[in-house]
């Protein structure tokens, strides 16, 4: 077990919704990273948050958007969802903010749009 | 840009037989490679790094920067080594390949 948290676990909605995704980091963690994970394309890495701050931005696509609060948790919104945004979501943490630190992932978030 | 390529998808070899999986970044700067691995049912951890030059359950690897490669190898391989690898390069990001699926084959 990594220490990192992910809700929901499953998630079935329909095209167009809106849904919320939930990482909280191991404890002492300042970095929160999201990655999806599909067939096609492989682990993307999408955003990462330090310490509340956006720290650097991947492949999100704008009806996506993602936050970190004050306790360190983030939250990931995928708004407009279509059929191709089903894929597995990953959240990872890491003690600092440099591409040098080991990620702890978490068990994912697998989205599923019908 | 940073890119990292895992040209084989699916790798199957015989208990015993060595790995080899084949990892090649496109970077200007000066690279960090990391290999990752997920277990079946488990979470994606860190396998090695590779400024770290260590052996982790048997796998090394090493940066070639005239090849930009970074190779991951293990001279006999064993069931419990069945799972998905992922090459990741550092920058201002991770950066992750696609993906080999080992299959150590009893």
């Amino acid at each position: 077990d990594s220490g990192v948290t992910q809700t929901p676990k499953h998630l079935i909605t329909a095209t167009g919704q809106r849904v919320t995704l939930r990482c909280s980091p191991r404890s002492g963690d300042l970095s929160v990273y999201w990655y999806q994970q599909s067939l096609d394309q492989g682990l993307q890495f999408l955003i990462q948050y330090y310490n509340g701050e956006e720290r650097a931005k991947g492949n999100i696509l704008e009806r996506f958007s993602a936050q970190q609060f004050p306790d360190l948790h983030s939250e990931l919104n995928l708004s407009s969802l279509e059929l191709g945004d089903s894929a597995l979501y990953f959240c990872a943490s890491s003690a600092g903010g440099r591409g040098l630190d080991e990620q702890y992932f978490g068990p994912g978030t697998r989205l599923t749009v019908t | 840009a940073q890119r990292v390529t895992q040209p084989e998808k699916l790798l199957s070899v015989f208990k015993g037989a060595p790995v080899e999986l084949k990892c090649n970044y496109s970077y200007s700067g000066s690279p960090e490679l990391f290999w990752y691995v997920q277990y079946s049912r488990q979470r994606l951890q860190l396998l090695l790094r590779h400024i770290s030059r260590e052996s982790i359950k048997g796998f090394t690897a090493d940066l070639n920067k005239g090849e930009t490669s970074f190779h991951l190898k293990k001279p006999f391989a064993q069931e419990e080594d069945s799972a998905m690898y992922y090459c990741a390069l550092s920058a201002n990001r991770l950066a992750f390949g696609k993906g080999n699926q080992v299959v150590v084959i009893p």
